[in-house]
């Protein structure tokens, strides 16, 4: 099982430029997140779904759009990237029974905007 | 949105030595989870908690769960090198909202 998979590792955008950070997950987990961690500001939900075809927003949505058109994929989008967008980014899973499943983290996407 | 204020922010401390973090809501917990991550990678699970007064043990590490589902602490007895991380409570308030406080981090010193 490789867990879930975020591709690329690293990234360097310069301002304006649009990307999409991949997740992939091979677990079939119902539940998936989209996070960003920024020094002294722990994790914060950026979008999350919980099922094929059903998304919402975090925290933190704006700039970022989402799509989940099966269960293993969730990809994150930055239509015009900014510098306020410098992060790393983390994807993670978890089925959807029993309250006491946490989530599945990706080892992240460190990405810069210049 | 429920904010998770966790303390201290930091914490340096010599192998052998215990310690205790924090995890505190401004509303009740529907669950709390402790996440540890190392530089580099992505959070960890270690344990949730559900159940007010409940306590779960993870070999060295205690977790309790306050009464009142508000609160959450993490003992670390005899801390090792190898407990260095950031340590990250999460909650969701009732919804699929995992939501965390900013962390702890915590450096143990040979």
């Amino acid at each position: 099982n490789a867990g879930v998979t975020q591709t690329p590792k690293f990234q360097v955008l310069k301002t304006g430029q649009s990307m999409t950070l991949q997740c992939a997950q091979d677990m079939n987990h119902e539940y998936m997140s989209w996070y960003r961690q920024d020094p002294g500001m722990g994790l914060r939900l950026i979008h999350y779904s919980v099922g094929a075809g059903i998304t919402d927003q975090g925290e933190v949505p704006n700039g970022y759009n989402v799509s989940r058109s099966t269960t293993e994929d969730f990809p994150l989008r930055l239509l015009s990237a900014a510098p306020s967008q410098t992060s790393v980014y983390f994807c993670a899973s978890r089925p959807n029974r029993g309250l006491s499943r946490g989530y599945t983290f990706g080892s992240g996407t460190r990405l810069t905007v210049v | 949105t429920q904010l998770l204020e966790q303390s201290p922010q930091f914490l340096s401390i010599q192998e052998g030595e215990n310690l205790t973090v924090y995890c505190n809501s401004s509303s009740v917990f529907s669950s709390l989870q402790w996440y540890r991550q190392e530089p580099g990678e992505g959070p960890v699970l270690l344990v949730t908690v559900v159940t007010g007064g409940e306590v779960k043990k993870l070999k060295r590490l205690t977790f309790q769960f306050g009464d009142a589902r508000k609160d959450s602490s993490l003992h670390i007895t005899a801390a090792q090198t190898g407990d260095t991380g950031l340590y990250l409570c999460g909650s969701q308030g009732g919804s699929e909202k995992l939501v965390f406080g900013k962390g702890t981090k915590l450096t143990v010193n040979p």
